[in-house]
């Protein structure tokens, strides 16, 4: 069965960066692109941006462009998600998803909290 | 770029009775690129309908999506305490790969 496992919890200082892993399961990995997305406490989901596991092509939301770098590594079935120049607003619980026929999010890691803090 | 805007916010219902949450885009949409999830307090959301109105693998038959172009719905016809959550629309493809997700709408206990 597809499972995306994500790393712990992280607090972190503003201006620091963050880097959370999500390791996939249960499919070839190279086969579909992970997607990651956030929620900051009590509000709404916000698609972060997508990277294709096959040839490391990436999409980015907009207004994390050159804050965000999405990676993966094919030997480990991992993908990565750093966020840099953390600000109290990137406070929030971060998502790896799957969307196997690409329009609508089939699986989803448990999330990770990163918490920015002074 | 799409805005989706979910009406209502909150939706106050008992168990047993009708829920009917809109969602609604700011130009049209293909309806193979609307889905609906729901999310429990603590948990990541889950994937209910895809394609506007196909059911996701073993989402009960109460829940049914309908609508096109512009205007999308989702409802559940009679509900279970196990429904009372927040759901939220989402589009896909504004770039590529790419999801735009509404508001979304909060259904709780009357």
């Amino acid at each position: 069965q597809v499972q995306l496992v994500q790393s712990g919890a992280e607090v972190k200082k503003p201006g620091a960066s963050v880097k959370v892993s999500c390791k996939a399961s249960g499919y070839t990995f190279t086969s579909y692109g992970i997607s990651w997305v956030r929620q900051a406490p009590g509000q709404g989901l916000e698609w972060m941006g997508w990277i294709s596991a096959y040839n490391g092509n990436t999409n980015y939301a907009q207004k994390l462009q050159g804050r965000v770098t999405m990676t993966t590594d094919t030997s480990t079935s991992t993908a990565y998600m750093e966020l840099r120049s953390l600000r109290s607003d990137d406070t929030a619980v971060y998502y790896c998803a799957l969307a196997v026929a690409g329009t609508a999010v089939d699986y989803w890691g448990q999330g990770t909290l990163v918490t920015v803090s002074s | 770029e799409i805005v989706l805007t979910q009406s209502p916010g909150t939706l106050s219902l008992s168990p047993g009775e009708r829920a009917t949450l809109s969602c609604r885009a700011s130009q049209s949409v293909s309806s193979s690129y609307l889905a609906w999830y729901q999310q429990k307090p603590g948990q990541a959301p889950r994937l209910l309908i895809y394609g506007a109105s196909s059911r996701a693998t073993g989402i009960p038959d109460r829940f049914s999506g309908s609508g096109s172009g512009t205007d999308f719905t989702l409802t559940i016809s009679r509900l279970e305490p196990e429904d009372f959550a927040v759901y939220y629309c989402q589009q896909y493809g504004s770039s590529p790969y790419s999801f735009t997700f509404g508001p979304g709408t909060k259904v709780d206990i009357k």
